[in-house]
């Protein structure tokens, strides 16, 4: 099955920095979804994002299908940025869009 | 995580007693998954619904059955709860059709003892 790798494991951060979170992927997809797991543990959707840029305030997300990897940016990092986040992806495009999950980037940040 | 909702949020079993976790949606969404979430590890698929009255096996699907019988309502089912299952475990919804991203539940955390 496609392969998912996450990186850097573990970012720890100053508050008001950026940072750049990288999933690689190992074969072609069609569905890519980035997540945010907060302390609580809920996990709120970011981005859908299988091609192209999208930008949702502090956070943007690109994704380069044909390189096989997907970039998520945070700028201006805030305490609640903290938590682990997670890309998913599918190769399927027309449902039983299994999603694989990398084993996730954790974010810390610190005051 | 408006329109998915997990029932109980919280469980403690005894190894061998069985139990039903419950996934309700709002969204009219065809799609419905089974997720577990261990310790340090992204989630991985227990078991799918591409419609009501049907199921397929995902990654993980030993020791769990699930049914669909209403749209809505998506139900996992363990039949001799073990150690091995304790988890966090995520129900999520997708839309049918293309490009339609999964919605997903806030979890339910289990212990098996």
């Amino acid at each position: 099955g496609i392969q998912v790798e996450q990186s850097p494991p573990d970012l720890i951060l100053q508050e008001g920095a950026n940072s750049t979170l990288r999933c690689n992927f190992s074969d072609s997809v069609n569905n890519l979804q980035w997540f945010h797991q907060n302390p609580w543990g809920q996990l709120i959707n970011l981005f859908y994002i299988p091609s192209g840029t999208k930008q949702n305030g502090r956070l943007s997300a690109t994704t380069v299908a044909t390189e096989r990897y997907s970039l998520l940016y945070i700028s201006s990092s805030q305490t609640t940025d903290s938590g682990v986040y997670f890309c998913a992806v599918a190769q399927s495009n027309f449902g039983n869009e299994k999603l694989t999950f990398g084993t996730g980037t954790r974010l810390t940040i610190i005051p | 995580n408006a329109g998915v909702t997990q029932t109980p949020k919280f469980r403690v079993l005894k190894t061998g007693q069985s139990m039903t976790l419950l996934c309700a949606q709002d969204m009219n969404h065809e799609y419905m998954y089974w997720y577990r979430q261990d310790p340090g590890m992204g989630l991985r698929l227990i078991h799918y619904s591409v419609g009501e009255g049907t199921t397929a096996k995902g990654e993980v699907p030993d020791g769990y059955n699930v049914s669909r019988l209403k749209k809505q309502n998506f139900l996992l089912g363990l039949e001799s709860a073990a150690p091995s299952q304790t988890s966090v475990y995520f129900c999520a919804t997708q839309r049918a059709g293309s490009n339609q991203p999964q919605h997903f539940g806030d979890g339910t955390r289990l212990s098996i003892l």
